[in-house]
């Protein structure tokens, strides 16, 4: 099966733009899950979609928004962009298990920069 | 806010070393998780454990997990230059039930360097 895949890989963008991500999950997988990786506060998690419906959300502001669709595919949005939102985003999905006991598998990230 | 601490922060040893890291956590937790980055790329999982199991092995890895003191280890034996890389502990929270299990919270993970 093909991993998770994530579109664009780089990005730069200036103070105030907005960004849309994208994130292909593995065929089968139902749930994604949105990360921010950043040196100074590591991984953080900024929300997860199941079933088109958000079901988990992180401790970040509003301009960090997210979707997805009916074929699982997901997208996160920044909107108004600041310098301390560059960082790798993570997307990641998995199958839902029962119990709680899912692999997540990460795709490779998209790099953004803010100039 | 990062649940786990991780120590050490770096280790750097040579090939053929066991190499340990430990992960500290502050709530109850459904599952523990390891993950391994290589420079700055995506995360590969290489192990979950249960909050009722205490040890599990794949390969030339081995966790444990100690839910009375919080915390888990990892140990990879027989250290090869390809596991050079940065590790990370997440947790899957275990009191919110269903709506978390979507949710990892990792610690700030350990720098693995391992010389030929």
């Amino acid at each position: 099966k093909a991993g998770v895949t994530q579109t664009p890989r780089y990005l730069i963008k200036t103070r105030g733009q907005q960004v849309t991500l994208s994130c292909s999950p593995i065929s089968g997988h139902r749930s994604v899950s949105w990360y921010q990786q950043t040196p100074g506060q590591g991984l953080q998690f900024l929300f997860e979609y199941f079933s088109e419906t958000q079901r988990n959300k992180g401790n970040f502001p509003g301009r960090f928004s997210g979707r997805q669709f009916s074929n699982s595919r997901s997208e996160m949005n920044v909107s108004t962009l600041e310098l301390g939102d560059s960082a790798l985003y993570l997307c990641a999905s998995s199958l839902v298990l029962r119990g709680g006991l899912d692999t997540q598998y990460f795709g490779p990230g998209t790099r953004l920069t803010v100039l | 806010s990062q649940q786990g601490e991780e120590d050490p922060q770096a280790l750097s040893i040579q090939e053929g070393e066991n190499a340990t890291m430990n992960c500290s956590y502050k709530t109850s937790i459904n599952n523990l998780q390891w993950y391994r980055q290589n420079s700055g790329r995506g995360l590969v999982h290489l192990i979950l454990i249960r909050s009722n199991e205490r040890e599990k092995h794949s390969g030339r890895l081995r966790v444990t997990l100690d839910t009375s003191k919080k915390s888990s280890s990892l140990l990879i034996t027989a250290s090869r230059a390809a596991d050079t890389a940065s590790y990370f502990c997440a947790t899957v929270n275990g009191e919110a039930g269903g709506t978390s299990y979507g949710k990892l919270t990792f610690g700030q993970g350990t720098i693995l360097t391992v010389h030929p």
